[in-house]
């Protein structure tokens, strides 16, 4: 079983460009969250996609998007890109949107200068 | 709002010895689940032990429990001989399970295990 994967592992952008980073979720699941953790603190919910749609969203504006395809794999874009937008970006994956348990991928380190 | 206070910003305890993590949260809602989540140098985020808000019962795994006082909305980590490998980000967090299933964060302790 594959576990859930992320890429890339780390990245350095410039303030005002774009970024897209991509998750593979764990294998049989449909839902993909997508988590902001800055250094030295906790994540923050961004966002999350069942089936293809957006099922909740946190307190991030909407420069911060999201894509899952049909194979439940997601992308979340950045435009516009902050200093503050700098920070560890963690992708989980879980069987439905009902479900308590989330599979963590690796985190891609975001550095914006 | 629903907050998580994790108040130990870092612990270090020796190895074999027995260390207790707090938390406290925040909410109105009666039906949510509350996690300990490790963090290691690696970044990949693992789940130590979870509780159920309706269940009286603490829950444990192995060397791992907890102390769940719902009326006082504490949820403490207990590790028990604890290993060199359990050095790591400690965070606490819980969901509330008729929302859209995220997860609410505390700010996580960091535990140093001494040889």
């Amino acid at each position: 079983e594959t576990g859930v994967t992320q890429s890339p592992t780390h990245l350095i952008k410039t303030r005002g460009q774009q970024v897209t980073l991509r998750c593979s979720s764990q294998s049989g699941h449909n839902t993909v969250s997508w988590y902001q953790q800055a250094l030295g603190q906790g994540p923050q919910f961004i966002f999350q996609y069942y089936r293809e749609e957006e099922n909740g969203r946190g307190n991030f504006p909407p420069r911060f998007s999201g894509l899952q395809f049909p194979n439940y794999s997601s992308e979340l874009n950045v435009n516009a890109l902050e200093l503050d937008d700098s920070a560890l970006y963690l992708c989980a994956s879980s069987y439905s949107t009902g479900s308590y348990e989330q599979y963590f991928g690796p985190g891609t380190r975001l550095t914006v200068t | 709002a629903q907050t998580v206070t994790q108040s130990q910003p870092e612990m270090s305890v020796q190895e074999a010895e027995t260390v207790t993590l707090s938390c406290t949260y925040d909410t109105s809602e009666n039906n949510y689940y509350l996690f300990w989540y490790k963090q290691p140098p690696s970044r990949q985020m693992i789940l130590v032990i979870r509780q159920e808000a309706y269940k009286q019962q603490n829950a444990t795994e192995n060397r791992f429990s907890v102390n769940f006082q719902k009326a006082a909305k504490s949820f403490s980590l207990k590790i028990s001989d604890s290993q060199l490998g359990d050095t790591a980000m400690y965070f606490c967090a819980f969901m509330v399970l008729d929302s859209n299933y995220q997860l609410i964060w505390g700010a996580g302790t960091k535990l140093i295990i001494k040889p």
